[in-house]
Formats: structure tokens, sequence, C-alpha cells
């Protein structure tokens, strides 16, 4: 079955950039989609259709694909951004969903 | 505004059958382009994406949980129901409903609900 690929953890300092990846291969031919989710809280979506911002969400965070790679990336990370992020597609038929495994972002 | 709110039981013995109900408002699954999904997160565990409907009735399933997984829609009712046959233990997790789509408006909504969670065991 299709599978997205993340790493695990990233971890940041306030202030810098962190950026998270997610591989697939569809994803040249698929949109992706990252979710955000602190503990204990539903995921919410930050970026769709690979750099697409929801309203409301701050402008620090902007994505990007490239290829057989997504990127989230967080310009100037809050200590308020730490949680898990999730990339979001479909395989190339564009009917079966399937998440990645989530990278837990660390800033401190 | 729109809201949703997954309901059903918070136990059930293992090889039971789950019936999850997501009840919406303040959208049309009826909608062009809009869609329903389920998905589930095992505590400590990823999200895993298990079946969506869309509104024209189009279905999709998990290709690993597709021969125990029925999704259906009541849009006269606003609502999507899941159900799950044969549960394990390992289908312990939390439910998750969601909307996305584009709106008649051709505003992107992605919407989830809180979520409710089940357990299996004897």
């Amino acid at each position: 079955s299709y599978e997205l690929t993340q790493p695990p953890s990233v971890s940041v300092s306030p202030g810098q950039t962190a950026r998270i990846t997610c591989s697939g291969d569809a994803l040249p031919k698929k949109y992706a989609y990252w979710y955000q989710q602190k503990s204990g809280q539903a995921p919410v979506l930050v970026i769709y259709e690979d750099s697409k911002r929801p309203s409301g969400i701050p402008e620090r965070f902007s994505g990007s694909s490239s290829g057989t790679m997504a990127t989230l990336t967080i310009s100037g990370a809050q200590v308020e951004d730490e949680a898990d992020y999730y990339c979001y597609s479909t395989d190339s038929s564009g009917n079966l969903g399937v998440f990645g495994g989530g990278t837990k972002l660390t800033v401190l | 505004q729109v809201t949703l709110k997954e309901s059903g039981p918070a136990l059930v013995k293992p090889t039971q059958t789950l019936t999850l109900t997501c009840t919406f408002s303040g959208f049309s699954l009826s909608t062009s382009g809009m869609r329903a999904s389920w998905i589930r997160q095992p505590p400590g565990k990823a999200l895993e994406w298990l079946a969506r409907i869309d509104w024209d009735d189009d279905k999709f399933y998990s290709t690993s949980l597709k021969t125990r997984l029925t999704i259906s829609k009541d849009t006269s009712k606003n609502q999507v129901v899941l159900t799950m046959t044969n549960m394990d233990p390992v289908d312990t997790a939390t439910y998750y409903c969601k909307i996305d789509g584009y709106n008649g408006w051709g505003h992107y909504m992605d919407v989830w609900g809180k979520g409710t969670t089940v357990t299996v065991s004897s």
C-alpha cells in the first residue's frame, strides 16, 4: 500500500526555521496537505494543496512540493508551534487517503 | 459555522460491530465537491485514514480495512455513518470525522470533529 515518509522528530530553537519533509511516490501528481496536532486535540489544517495557507494560520507557515517530496516550513518557529505534524495525500488514483507517520516538532 | 460531532459507544467487545455517527451542521454534503472522511488514531500513534464518502455518494476505503468498513450518509439528517465489523483490541483508538472540499463560494473547507474514543475490550 502507498506510504508517506516523515522524519520522527525535528528540533529547533525559538526564532529558527523548522523544515519538515514528507516523501511519497505520488507527490509529483497529488497535492500534499499538512496538519498540526497538539496534545489531546484534533488535527488542524495548516497547509493545503501543497502551498496554500488557510485563513487564520500564521504567515510563518508555508509549504512547497518538488518531485517526490513535500516540505512544511515554519519560519521563525515559536514555542507554541510545538506539536505533531502530519502530511496527508492520496495514492495515484486520488481516492485512497494516506497520512505520514508524523513528526514531533520541538521548539526550545 | 461548520461543526461536526462524532458519537458512538465508548466500549465495545471483541468481535462486535462498531457503529459511529458523525452529525454535522453549517454545510451540505450535497454540495458538489464536498467529502466526508473517517480517520482514527490509536493512543500515542499516528493518524490513519479509514474511509471517505463524496457528495455524489462515491465511497472509498482503506485497502487494509476495506472488508470490515462501510460508510454511508444521510443527507436529510446531516449525518455520516461508519460501521466497522469484527472489532479487535488493536482497533482501540480515537475516531475522527472530517469534511473537506470547496464550498459553494469557492472557499476551501477542512473541518474535524473533536473525536470519539473507542476502547475494545472484553
